[in-house]
């Protein structure tokens, strides 16, 4: 079983759609939790942390479920600028000096006018 | 801040030569790491670095592959012989001091490296 598994998309969703992304994990150590967005051609840049009680901002909200290993992105009202891979990312950090980022392979959203 | 600078931005060479790819950290990070992302395998975690100290290189491919960081501002990786499945984009990202593995890694805008 892949560290970190997503949905493998592609994703085609009109504008104003609401669009959730799944992934999970199989490291039950597993601490940290992100979204990271790359866009076409560029470099991955954070989205939001994932925290065990849920957590929102603007129309993005993320959701991890500990016992099954498993970790959600919601996109509200989805927008044209939000056309880009998201990326599944997990910290298997034990404070410290360890630190070492498993990303998913990513799926990919093109919203459409 | 420019951010994690990284040279070239692109690279093609052909099977058997030397590449030496670089990166700048941004300035005060303690962490830097080197990634290798592909359409068949995603994005690697190569090795990483803490306070210019390699902490594990284990997603190193193989001896070909090293990995230097002389002081806090610069990092090199290369690939000595280089093969064309070494055909990818490399990131270096920086981060600051960790508690709890929460902080944002910065990504550099990547070498994209193809060799013949």
């Amino acid at each position: 079983r892949k560290e970190v598994e997503q949905d493998p998309g592609p994703f085609n969703v009109p504008e104003g759609a609401t669009v959730a992304f799944n992934c999970t994990y199989s490291n039950s150590a597993s601490q940290s939790f992100f979204w990271y967005r790359q866009d076409c051609r560029k470099e991955p840049k954070l989205l939001m942390s994932v925290y065990s009680s849920g957590n929102e901002d603007g129309r993005f909200t993320a959701q991890l479920n500990r016992a099954s290993q498993y970790i959600s992105l919601l996109i509200r009202d989805s927008k044209l600028s939000d056309s880009a891979t998201y990326l599944c990312v997990v910290n298997r950090a034990s404070g410290g000096s360890n630190y070492k980022l498993t990303f998913g392979k990513g799926t990919l959203l093109t919203v459409n006018p | 801040d420019a951010g994690v600078i990284q040279s070239p931005r692109h690279e093609v060479t052909e099977m058997g030569q030397e590449v030496t790819l670089r990166c700048k950290p941004i300035s005060g990070h303690d962490y830097l790491f080197w990634y290798r992302q592909t359409m068949m395998r995603g994005l690697e975690l190569l090795i990483y670095f803490n306070n210019n100290v390699p902490i594990d290189d284990s997603g190193m491919p193989e001896d070909r592959f090293s990995a230097k960081m002389p002081n806090a501002s610069f990092s090199t990786l290369k690939i000595q012989p280089s093969e064309p499945r070494d055909s990818a984009v490399y990131f270096c990202a920086s981060s600051p001091r960790t508690s709890g593995g929460q902080e944002t890694q910065y990504f550099g805008p990547g070498t994209r490296l193809l060799v013949l």
